[in-house]
C-alpha cells in the first residue's frame, strides 16, 4: 500500500509569510498532483509534476518533484489570505494501475491579513 | 465550459435507505473515479469506470456498494441498506485518458462532491 505523508499538517501564519508544505512516501510515482480544496469543495487541481526534478511554478506558488519521484515541496511566497485551504498531494502509482490517485491527509493553511 | 457536476450536494438518508449519487464527467472525458472522504482522513480511491465497463472496483466494499456508468447518462454510486458508517463526502473525478503520463490527459478533475449524512 503506498503512503503519502504531508507536513506540517497545520500552518497558521501572516499575510506576506513565506511557507512550504511536504508531501513525502517511501513509494515511487508515476506523477504527483497537488490540489487545493476549500469547504464544502471539491479539490482543485494546481498542478501536476511528472519528471524527477522538475520545478514548475504558478505565480507565487513553486512545486518541485524530488529526484526520485518520492516526494514533493510547495512553496509560497508572500501568502495572501485567498491562499487560505487545505492543500493535498496524491500520487498516481507506477504501471498500470497509474489512474489511482493516493492521497495524503493534507495541509491546512491560514493566512491572516 | 461546465466541469464535473455532481448531485445531489447533500443527502440525508436513515439507515436501511438506499443512497444513490449522480456524476456527470467533463465535456470530452470518457472516465470517471470515485473518491469516499471521511472525516480526518484523506480521499480514498474506491472505483474507476469508462462507459459501460467497471474497469478497478478494488477501493470499493464488496457489499452494499455499487457503481455503474451507463452509455447514456451520468455515472451512478449506489449504496444499499446504509449504515452510519457510510456517512462521508463522495467525490466524483473525471480525466480525458487514463494513461499518457506526462501529457496531462490523465490529470483528475473533480466535482463538488456529495455530502452524504446517515442518520
Amino acid at each position: 500500500t503506498q503512503l503519502l505523508e504531508q507536513s506540517p499538517q497545520f500552518l497558521s501564519i501572516q499575510e506576506g509569510e513565506n511557507l512550504t508544505v511536504y508531501c513525502n512516501s517511501s513509494s515511487v510515482f508515476s506523477s504527483l498532483q497537488w490540489y487545493r480544496q476549500e469547504p464544502g469543495e471539491g479539490p482543485v487541481l494546481l498542478v501536476t509534476v511528472v519528471t524527477g526534478g522538475e520545478v514548475k511554478k504558478l505565480k507565487r506558488l513553486t512545486f518541485q518533484f524530488g529526484d526520485a519521484r518520492k516526494d514533493s515541496s510547495l512553496h509560497i511566497t508572500a501568502a495572501q489570505p485567498g491562499d487560505t485551504g487545505l492543500y493535498l498531494c496524491a500520487g498516481a502509482a507506477s504501471g498500470g494501475s497509474n489512474y489511482k490517485l493516493t492521497f495524503g491527509k493534507g495541509t491546512l493553511l491560514t493566512v491572516n491579513p | 465550459n461546465a466541469g464535473v457536476m455532481q448531485n445531489p450536494r447533500h443527502l440525508v438518508r436513515r439507515r436501511g435507505q438506499e443512497a444513490r449519487l449522480r456524476c456527470s464527467p467533463m465535456k470530452g472525458h470518457s472516465h470517471v473515479y470515485w473518491y469516499r472522504q471521511l472525516p480526518e482522513e484523506g480521499l480514498k480511491f474506491m472505483v474507476y469506470l469508462q462507459k459501460e465497463n467497471i474497469i478497478d472496483e478494488s477501493g470499493m466494499p464488496k457489499e452494499r456498494f455499487s457503481a455503474e456508468f451507463p452509455k447514456e447518462g451520468p455515472s451512478i454510486l449506489r449504496i444499499q441498506q446504509v449504515v452510519r458508517g457510510d456517512s462521508a463526502a463522495y467525490f466524483c473525478a473525471s480525466s480525458l485518458t487514463s494513461t499518457a503520463v506526462g501529457t496531462g490527459g490523465h490529470e483528475q478533475y473533480f466535482g463538488p462532491g456529495t455530502r452524504l449524512t446517515v442518520t
